[in-house]
């Protein structure tokens, strides 16, 4: 079936310009995350969704960051007037977990979208 | 101090060889552990979860040591298919309940 699919895969944004960076979950998952990796580092967290509900937004590292997931499906992450430093790989990822569950339902993960701001 | 500690390596060895990984991590409520693999320009992808009892699955032995906050990753017989960057992943139960916390990976090289 189909996996976690992110678009655009390669971004380039000169600094000072807004980029939107969009994630489609696999069908029927209640969770979605976004993390951001930075070059030889591992993932960070950014923000988690419960369906359209925003749970988690404690990762974001600036209010120029901002996401929504308003149909509780495809997911959207916003950065306003980039900056040099908001160049990394931003992935998302999706589970059937939800907050109740306490299972550790795995997170399935897109490509990630790279982006790279001049 | 990170919350998941890791060797960055790399870790260079021939095949057949047998190599280790350690994790530290610094939450002692977290709850799920994890090793991830990650291909060069690749996704994460689930390689094992970690029990408190210790498991297998095939060529690969994770171990958890809740006390000591550690975590490992044993493989045996290494094949060049398994040069990548292993990352130890920690799973908490805070407000969102299910958040990873990621190390910064080991890189590991397989060479003939």
């Amino acid at each position: 079936g189909a996996g976690v699919s992110q678009s655009p895969r390669y971004k380039v944004a000169k600094r000072g310009q807004d980029v939107a960076l969009r994630c489609d979950p696999i069908s029927g998952h209640v969770s979605l995350f976004w993390y951001q990796q930075a070059l030889g580092q591992g993932p960070e967290f950014l923000t988690y969704f419960q369906n359209e509900a925003q749970l988690d937004k404690s990762g974001l590292p600036s209010d120029r960051f901002f996401a929504e997931r308003p149909e509780g499906s495809v997911s959207t992450l916003k950065i306003q007037r980039t900056q040099k430093e908001d160049s990394a790989v931003y992935l998302c990822a999706s589970s059937l977990a939800k907050r109740t569950s306490g299972r550790a339902y795995e997170q399935y993960f897109g490509p990630g979208t790279r982006l790279t701001v001049t | 101090r990170k919350e998941v500690e890791q060797d960055p390596g790399p870790f260079n060895v021939p095949e057949g060889a047998t190599v280790a990984f350690n994790c530290t991590y610094s939450n002692s409520a977290s709850q799920s552990f994890f090793w991830y693999r990650q291909d060069c320009r690749k996704e994460p992808k689930l390689l094992m979860s970690v029990y408190s009892s210790g498991n297998e699955d095939g060529r690969f032995t994770a171990q958890l040591n809740r006390a000591s906050q550690y975590i490992s990753l044993l493989i045996r017989d290494s094949k060049l298919s398994d040069s990548a960057t292993y990352l130890c992943v920690v799973k908490g139960y805070n407000n969102a309940g299910n958040m990873l916390t990621f190390g910064g990976g080991t890189r590991l090289m397989v060479k003939p």
